[in-house]
């Protein structure tokens, strides 16, 4: 079993939709959790970085983290086609020398 | 100012061939990271670089990979005698030191071993 589990999709919404993309753990040692958007061709680049259970937003975009529950979740509002792209979650731990542990990334397309 | 490049962009090799990818982080980062995307298998650690400690070698997947950081700026990382299952995209990466530092990618070097 991975210690990152996330659904590779692709997933496929209209545009205007709200999208949420989700990921699970099984590392309870994780404490920081982060968002990666990756466009075709492209390195990730970062979106959102949390490091405690609940909301945090940015513009369209809302992360949540749920520690007990293990799971994590990314909202996308008012979705838009250049929002099409790889979205990476990724988490890691103090003394774990920064190293991040990668899910395998959902691909979204947002059609017109 | 930039970001972090590497170089080439593309690289297509004959099984049991050597290659060097290279990787120039951003000006004044310290920590630099190397990491493996195959289809389908997410990013995968490969080696953390720290200043002048001692590297992060526990992600590289066989003898044959290593990778060695001058000066404390550029990185190579060298695939001795590629193999068909090392083709991937190769992405570096680097941060400010410590803590939960955000990592910035270069956009790799996709290497396809035939």
């Amino acid at each position: 079993q991975k210690e990152v589990e996330q659904d590779p999709g692709p997933l496929s919404v209209p545009e205007g939709a709200i999208v949420s993309l989700n990921c699970t753990y099984s590392n309870s040692a994780f404490q920081y959790f982060m968002w990666y958007r990756q466009y075709s061709r492209k390195g990730p680049e970062l979106l959102m970085y949390t490091y405690s259970s609940g909301n945090k937003e940015d513009g369209r975009f809302t992360a949540q983290v749920d520690k007990s529950s293990k799971y994590i979740s990314l909202f996308i509002r008012d979705s838009q086609p250049s929002d099409s792209a790889t979205y990476l979650c990724a988490m890691g731990f103090t003394g774990g020398g920064n190293k991040l542990t990668f899910g395998t990334g959902t691909q979204l397309k947002v059609e017109l | 100012g930039a970001g972090v490049s590497q170089s080439p962009s593309n690289k297509v090799t004959e099984k049991g061939k050597d290659v060097e990818l290279r990787c120039d982080p951003i000006s004044g980062h310290t920590a630099l990271y190397w990491y493996r995307q195959s289809l389908g298998q997410g990013l995968e650690f490969l080696i953390y670089f720290q200043g002048n400690s001692a590297p992060d070698k526990s992600g590289l997947p066989s003898d044959r990979f290593s990778a060695e950081r001058t000066g404390g700026s550029v990185s190579t990382l060298t695939i001795q005698r590629t193999q068909q299952e090392d083709s991937a995209v190769y992405l570096c990466a680097s941060s400010l030191v410590r803590g939960q530092e955000t990592q910035y990618f270069g956009p790799g070097t996709r290497l396809l071993v035939l």
